[in-house]
């Protein structure tokens, strides 16, 4: 299993401004995910974090939105940058442990859980 | 078309009774399929995989049929535990494609 810190757990944020989201992970692991989940939906995948090699965004994400570090391997960043009320949401960062490859089992963060005003 | 596809729901239920949920898919997330678990606030677990031959875990049952690109979760005997809701997931490359969801609930 893997055991992820993931923070600020919540917060509120002014329009214009940025937020680093930081994921750290109590083991080593290659695969990482950032996940939005607005309220009453479910998770939309918005980047894949490999260390060592650019994020890659999905449709609809973009990097300057969207910055994402992956320095180590237990630790990634995403920012949300020049926010809007759109961006409220929560954001979950996601790991596939190396010794789980291909069984689907991926190790959530409790979230963070942000507004935008 | 969305990727992963589910009814949303709400499925209210009594307690005992048997309730199925199904999810289509498209060929960019069809590699693999899951279903997990998110109960309200909470991130999501899984729940179990789903094999082409059918597998079963206690009162769950999943079924995948690619020709259909369709699968599904039945569970039977609901507990009022069993409240939550159900994400399908297809997997494609080094990615993982999560559905709508569908939400349970089980009602005393």
């Amino acid at each position: 299993s893997a055991v992820i810190s993931q923070k600020p757990s919540r917060d509120i944020c002014q329009r214009g401004t940025s937020l680093t989201i930081q994921c750290q992970v109590d083991s080593q692991v290659t695969m990482m995910f950032w996940y939005r989940q607005q309220p009453g939906q479910s998770l939309t995948l918005i980047a894949t974090a490999n260390q060592g090699s650019e994020a890659t965004y999905e449709s609809g994400f973009v990097i300057d939105k969207f910055p994402i570090s992956r320095p180590n391997l237990t630790f990634s960043t995403l920012t949300v940058s020049n926010m809007s009320p759109e961006d409220s949401s929560i954001y979950l960062c996601s790991v596939e442990p190396n010794d789980r490859g291909g069984t689907g089992e991926l190790f959530f963060g409790e979230g963070s859980r942000l507004t935008v005003l | 078309r969305k990727e992963v596809e589910q009814d949303p729901g709400p499925f209210n239920v009594p307690e005992g009774a048997t309730v199925a949920f199904n999810c289509t898919y498209s060929n960019s997330a069809s590699q693999s399929f899951f279903w997990y678990r998110q109960d309200c606030r909470k991130e999501p677990k899984l729940l179990m995989s789903v094999y082409s031959s059918g597998n079963e875990d206690g009162r769950f049952t999943a079924q995948l049929n690619r020709a259909s690109q369709y699968i599904s979760l039945l569970i039977r005997d609901s507990k009022l535990s069993d409240s939550a809701t159900y994400l399908c997931v297809g997997s494609g490359t080094y990615k993982y494609i999560f559905g709508t969801g569908t939400r349970l609930k089980v009602l005393a």
